[in-house]
């Protein structure tokens, strides 16, 4: 069935930082989509992916769609305390959404 | 809009016991899902909905679990009997068009 896998599972940043997470799907995606989930709280969509090598930027956080629709990363330049969380992408294929194990990103002040 | 309303927020119950989640999707979303959180397993689809009828139930993990969906406001999981494994923070979600995903704030579920 389908697998979304991310890596790393955990990571620490100095504040400032730069931060990345990587994630891979065993087959082709229609889109991908990645939320972020605070301490204790539930998972807020931040952003989707449609296009086969489609980039998107938010701010410091840059989105990006593989060329092959099967992998997306996350990038985050100087992290802030802010940015403190878990990082899930979600495959989105048939009207399901296939969330990867998630990146628990912590900011070191 | 509210968002996606959950309740109860924690729940706290004895194994064997009957344990009823509920969900207030977004007016206006036509797809509902229910997930598990755990740290071993991360966010698991259960069940969802499209219109209020269950067309993916496959992540259900037994016989014990059962949703519901009577109307287009309102939806519930049900766990009987429940079992300490069963320990875990629900989420409900709504989409229009199975898109993009809110997120209710979860109902955290121990079972003693």
């Amino acid at each position: 069935g389908q697998q979304v896998m991310q890596i790393p599972q955990y990571q620490h940043v100095q504040e400032g930082e730069d931060f990345t997470t990587y994630c891979n799907s065993s087959t082709t995606l229609s889109n991908i989509q990645w939320y972020k989930q605070r301490p204790g709280g539930h998972p807020v969509f931040l952003i989707q992916l449609v296009k086969s090598g489609e980039v998107k930027k938010q701010k410091r956080l840059t989105f990006q769609f593989g060329e092959a629709k099967k992998n997306s990363s996350l990038h985050i330049t100087a992290t802030q305390t802010t940015d403190v969380g878990t990082y899930f992408c979600a495959g989105h294929e048939s009207n399901q959404f296939y969330f990867g194990t998630g990146t628990s990103l912590t900011v070191i002040p | 809009d509210a968002g996606v309303i959950q309740s109860p927020r924690h729940e706290v119950t004895e194994m064997g016991q009957e344990v009823t989640l509920r969900c207030k999707p977004i007016s206006g979303h036509d797809y509902l899902f229910w997930y598990r959180q755990t740290m071993m397993r991360g966010l698991e689809l259960l069940i969802y909905f499209n219109n209020n009828v269950p067309i993916d139930d496959s992540g259900m993990p037994e016989d014990r679990f059962s949703a519901k969906m009577p109307n287009a406001s309102f939806s519930t999981l049900k766990i009987q009997p429940s079992e300490p494994r069963d320990s875990a923070v629900y989420f409900c979600a709504s989409s229009i068009g199975a898109n993009v995903l809110t997120f209710g704030a979860g109902s955290r579920l121990t079972v003693l």
